[in-house]
């Protein structure tokens, strides 16, 4: 399995506060993701990076941001959780070129009440 | 704007048959398809990974197809065990907005002991 860790695994917070969430990986893959799996909705892309200080957005960034300080480390920052923003988030890895796969995450289960 | 169905959202077969899942998506411009198959509370685990040019790709009982002119692609699972109750995904890289896979929403299937 791909040596990727999410943290936390469960949180559960109230409406207005930050939440951050953090990805760990330890395979030196370039690129990282963060998606949100949602009833009836597939897995959606929020962010993604290419590189250290290197982000771009997904399909569905509004209310998030990230950041990658250094090449194992991807956060997902939700600035004031809203309730559509309960979800479960992965987090995935990728080495690089569109040809390889993306490996995922276990997973951080986040509930805003 | 890459849609990706799969259809049923849930079987179940008794231990021991063989099984298709089926998957489709719109836009055939692809860079390539990932199945990945998850278990509840769980992260996604990658199966196969099959590139646009391709026909097939195998790994043990798990044959998946690709038919990227008429936009589907099956997974064919043999001898069903147990162990192969799940759900499965699959996802397609388009051509454009590369960065992001567009998953469809899952088959849970249940191998019926």
């Amino acid at each position: 399995d791909a040596g990727i860790t999410q943290s936390p695994r469960h949180k559960v917070t109230e409406t207005g506060t930050p939440v951050t969430l953090r990805c760990h990986q330890t395979e030196n893959h370039r690129y990282m993701y963060w998606y949100r799996q949602d009833p009836g909705h597939g897995l959606r892309l929020i962010h993604y990076s290419y590189g250290v200080k290197d982000t771009d957005k997904g399909e569905v960034s509004d209310g998030y941001s990230v950041s990658r300080s250094k090449t194992e480390d991807f956060l997902l920052t939700l600035e004031s959780a809203t309730s559509s923003q309960t979800s479960v988030y992965f987090c995935a890895i990728s080495s690089g070129t569109v040809h390889q796969p993306q490996h995922f995450g276990d997973g951080t289960r986040l509930s805003i009440l | 704007k890459q849609e990706v169905t799969q259809i049923p959202a849930a079987l179940s077969v008794p231990e021991g048959e063989n099984l298709v899942l089926n998957c489709s998506f719109t836009d055939s411009a692809i860079y390539n398809l990932q199945w990945f198959r998850q278990d509840p509370g769980k992260g996604l685990t990658s199966l196969l990974l099959i590139q646009s040019s391709q026909r097939e790709q195998t790994s043990g009982r798990l044959n998946a197809s690709l038919d990227k002119s008429s936009g589907r692609s099956t997974l064919y699972i043999a001898a069903s065990q147990p162990g192969d109750s799940a759900t499965y995904l699959c996802a397609v890289r388009s051509n454009f907005g590369n960065e992001k896979l567009t998953f469809g929403t899952g088959t849970r299937l249940t191998i019926i002991p």
